[in-house]
């Protein structure tokens, strides 16, 4: 089975501060592509940073990093510098480009709340 | 370059009665994916569109059904509404071309159905 797994429900952080979301997979296959997206409470669901994973370095976007592990099947987010505007959920996710299908599997999502 | 619009933006509907909503995709986008989003199920997958052609459906019962126009504009539609039908429903864009999967995907601002 092709599982997301974020085992974070909530997270909190001051403004300013760096902050890890976690977030593991299950899957057989080799060639997929990463994900996180961020539903801030207006529900756009945005797409913050990609990784694919035949790469071995990780993907930055800004102030948002990831940290891939492949073998252990991770996929960590870091923000850094968090600021007011990064109050949202997170969602983890993955697809399968070889099943020639437009489906995401997605994470049940980490809400992340940024404090002043 | 615009991104991807739904309609409408809200909706109020009766038990039993059918909805059509509406996505547009980013220009140049061929491919369009549908996902479900409640408090208790998260992000599902309904289906994905390529070419005015279903390329696959996720574990929704057959009052789900879609299409996909020329222009690759599709429309969802839900006939006789049931009380658990009530969720935001997004869709979802990306590139696709001939025997190639879906990488990333870009989302609307999704449609919030109520059922009452």
């Amino acid at each position: 089975a092709q599982t997301v797994t974020q085992s974070q429900p909530e997270m909190s952080v001051q403004e300013a501060e760096t902050v890890t979301l976690s977030c593991t997979y299950d899957t057989s296959e080799n060639n997929y592509y990463l994900f996180w997206y961020k539903q801030p409470p207006s529900r756009q669901m945005i797409l913050v940073i990609r990784q694919e994973a035949y790469k071995q370095q990780n993907a930055t976007e800004n102030r948002f990093s990831v940290n891939f592990q492949k073998a252990a099947k991770s996929f960590s987010l870091k923000i850094s510098d968090s600021q007011l505007g990064d109050t949202a959920m997170y969602f983890c996710a993955f697809i399968f480009p070889s099943s020639n299908t437009g489906k995401l599997i997605f994470g049940q999502g980490t809400t992340l709340q940024v404090k002043p | 370059k615009a991104g991807v619009t739904q309609t409408p933006r809200y909706l109020i509907k009766t038990r039993g009665q059918q909805v059509t909503l509406s996505c547009s995709p980013i220009s140049g986008h061929r491919s369009v994916s549908w996902y479900q989003q409640t408090p208790g199920q998260g992000l599902q997958f309904l289906f994905e569109y390529f070419s005015e052609t279903q390329r696959n459906k996720g574990n929704f019962p057959g009052r789900f059904s879609g299409r996909q126009f020329s222009n690759s504009r599709s429309e969802m539609n839900v006939s006789t509404l049931e009380l658990g039908d009530s969720a935001l429903y997004l869709c979802a864009s990306s590139r696709r071309s001939v025997g190639q999967g879906v990488s990333e995907q870009y989302f609307g601002p999704g449609t919030r159905l109520t059922v009452t």
